[in-house]
């Protein structure tokens, strides 16, 4: 089975930075997405990696390790429009294109 | 484009009533998926198509839950009869193989069942 863990809940201030982890147990991955959304929205599309290392998209940051099962997306500067919740979600090619998410981690971010 | 569209946005009923969730997709996308978000068990892959054809279907609760996808443009979530325990956020989103996989959602049917 497949099996995604991330914290509930995190808390930053404006212009701080956050990094939000996410460990993954999975056979044949292929691939890893963050989605944020915020509260009665859809998810939007943020990340994605295949490959070990760090994706850089302006103030968003995604980093893989394939041998530990580990993610995290890294937000700089942050603002209070950052405050949402971040989904990571793992495709493995037993699943196809679907993908399973973790439950998520509401992040607040306060003046 | 417009993006993934779905119909009703909201939609409150009651208990054994039919209720029909409609979903068009980002036109060239041949992959559809249906998912259903709740706070206890978060975001959870129900069904999804690829050109116009079930896939996997294996996180359909039961029965009582069934998805057509007629053309390439539209797609339908019944559930037939509708209990309490169905009330959650249904999204419908598509992607495209040439488009790395990237799924894009629609903004969701909250669906209520009283």
């Amino acid at each position: 089975g497949q099996n995604i863990d991330q914290p509930t809940e995190m808390t930053a201030t404006e212009g701080a930075i956050v990094q939000i982890n996410c460990t993954y147990q999975t056979s044949g991955f292929n691939g890893l997405f963050w989605y944020q959304q915020h509260a009665g929205e859809a998810p939007t599309f943020l990340s994605y990696n295949v490959l070990d290392g760090l994706e850089e998209k302006g103030r968003f940051s995604s980093f893989l390790s394939r041998s530990k099962g580990y993610s995290y997306l890294l937000l700089k500067e942050l603002q209070m429009k950052d405050s949402a919740s971040y989904l990571c979600a793992v495709r493995s090619y037993q699943a196809g294109t679907a993908l399973i998410f973790g439950k998520g981690t509401t992040l607040s971010v306060s003046s | 484009d417009a993006g993934v569209i779905q119909s009703p946005r909201h939609e409150v009923t009651e208990m054994g009533q039919e209720v029909t969730l409609r979903c068009k997709p980002i036109s060239g996308h041949d992959y559809l998926f249906w998912y259903r978000q709740t706070m206890m068990r978060g975001l959870e892959l129900l069904i999804y198509f690829n050109n116009n054809v079930p896939i996997d279907d294996s996180g359909m609760p039961e029965d009582r839950f069934s998805a057509k996808m007629p053309n390439a443009s539209f797609s339908t979530l019944k559930i037939q009869p509708s209990e309490p325990r169905d009330s959650a956020v249904y999204f419908c989103a598509s992607s495209s193989r040439t488009g790395a996989d990237i799924q894009y959602f629609g903004a969701g049917t909250r669906l209520s069942v009283l």
